[in-house]
């Protein structure tokens, strides 16, 4: 596609509850990250996609967090056992491994965990 | 470490040119400098990018300091539409690379 695409915009769950989200990358993007970035604050990076290498992981805050991604297409994060402290726009991007080529963002998903 | 240092915040009148400075003096000689924006409920955008020699694009232009200790985001004339915070991170060589995006600078342009 011509964008990086994320879905849902937009969702609203219950503490307890478990999510899925999606980000579809730019075909031939061989590079896919995933960040959070709670309110008025910068990037937290959580996990990173490289090919049919294994993902570092690094980021993830606690075993309740886990993706997944298929080749180089779709991605999906899953929190299980939504907390508050969970509420955050999270977004993905995606890249070539070029140095001198930028990295495309979806728009995110706004998670609200009431 | 491939650090990037920002001032938190800058103001700007409208159709004035404004000078966003990015300090990276842990840069190697690799390091591609980037920048990217972050207009209000949307994620990242790429502005522009370089390694040693001055860029422009349609959107700006990025001055390398000649020891390329640090840069500057140039945006000749600043509409109400720049306003955004504005990143600036270094995109280093290697396939595990992660860049990392601090709090940026937030541009704020008055009419």
């Amino acid at each position: 596609g011509a964008g990086v695409s994320q879905s849902p915009s937009n969702k609203v769950t219950e503490k307890g509850k478990d999510v899925e989200l999606r980000c579809d990358p730019i075909s031939g993007h061989t590079a896919l990250y995933w960040y959070r970035q709670r309110l008025g604050q910068g990037l937290e990076f959580l996990i990173y996609f490289q090919g049919n290498s294994a993902p570092d992981k690094s980021g993830l805050p606690s075993d309740r967090f886990s993706a997944e991604r298929t080749g180089e297409s779709v991605s999906t994060l899953t929190i299980q056992r939504t907390q508050q402290e969970d509420s955050a726009v999270y977004l993905c991007a995606s890249s070539s491994i070029r140095r001198d080529y930028g990295y495309t963002f979806g728009s995110g998903t706004r998670l609200t965990v009431v | 470490d491939a650090k990037t240092t920002q001032p938190n915040s800058m103001e700007s009148n409208e159709e004035e040119p404004v000078h966003l400075p990015c300090n990276h003096s842990t840069i190697s000689g690799t390091d591609y400098i980037h920048w990217y924006r972050q207009l209000p409920s949307q994620g990242p955008e790429y502005v522009i990018h370089g390694l040693t020699s001055n860029v422009n694009n349609r959107m700006a232009s990025l001055a390398i300091a000649e020891d390329r200790k640090s840069s500057t985001l140039i945006l000749h004339r600043a509409t109400l539409r720049d306003a955004a915070v504005y990143y600036c991170i270094l995109r280093r060589a290697g396939g595990s690379y992660i860049p990392t995006f601090g709090r940026g600078t937030s541009l704020i342009v008055h009419p």
